[in-house]
């Protein structure tokens, strides 16, 4: 398994400000992941963080609201910009090993409230 | 669509007893499938995980089981105690994509 950790655990915000959160794997893996995770609810993919080039987004996430950057194999960054209430959730990173491609591990998630 | 879901939301079950969690999908083109166990305040955690060519796989005091015929995966875990209480999220990975797709979740609760 994989040891992922995130910077803040937890926020509150105020509307109209963006927030950076870190995600740093301990081991070498070829994809992350950045998800959203609503309260009481399911996990939903934002996008894939992609090593030196522009993130893969799902439908209905965009770069502007979410930049995403990795500049290298274990770390990579979600900004969450021009925040609303609506953007108040767990924001959770998850990487696949390069030695296990197929299970995603996540870290701790980022608890982010806006007001 | 591709969807992936529970058929209940909460579990309640005695210590010591056996759980059973149960997940329906219907993508038949998905290859793999995990569980992941979510306590209050924390990431997923991985538990176990299953091919589609298999049916069966067992871990410690868990065990997976997979219906490809009716597109049917369970968790069954063994010996319940008070600190498997949390959410349990079933997930299919799409042979199309490569990306997951979770389930909305079931809360086991254990009762002493």
């Amino acid at each position: 398994s994989a040891v992922i950790s995130q910077k803040p655990s937890r926020d509150i915000c105020q509307r109209g400000t963006s927030l950076t959160i870190q995600c740093q794997v301990d081991s070498q893996v070829t994809m992350m992941f950045w998800y959203r995770q609503q309260p009481g609810q399911s996990l939903t993919l934002i996008a894939t963080a992609n090593q030196g080039s522009e993130a893969t987004y799902e439908s209905g996430f965009v770069i502007d609201k979410f930049p995403i950057s990795r500049p290298n194999l274990t770390f990579s960054t979600l900004t969450v910009s021009n925040m609303s209430p609506e953007d108040s959730s767990i924001y959770l990173c998850s990487g696949q090993l390069a030695g296990a491609p197929d299970t995603q591990y996540f870290g701790p998630g980022t608890r982010l409230t806006v007001l | 669509g591709e969807s992936v879901g529970l058929h209940l939301p909460t579990l309640s079950v005695q210590e010591g007893d056996n759980s059973i969690i149960n997940c329906a999908y219907s993508n038949s083109a998905s290859d793999y499938f995990i569980w992941y166990k979510q306590e209050s305040g924390k990431g997923p955690q991985f538990i176990i995980d299953i091919r589609s060519n298999m049916d069966k796989r067992q871990g410690q005091r868990v065990t997976v089981l997979l219906n490809k015929t009716v597109k049917h995966l369970s968790l069954q875990i063994a010996a319940t105690q008070p600190g498997d209480s949390a959410v349990y999220f079933c997930a299919e990975r799409s042979s199309n994509t490569g990306k997951l797709i979770f389930g909305q979740g079931t809360t086991l609760q254990v009762k002493p």
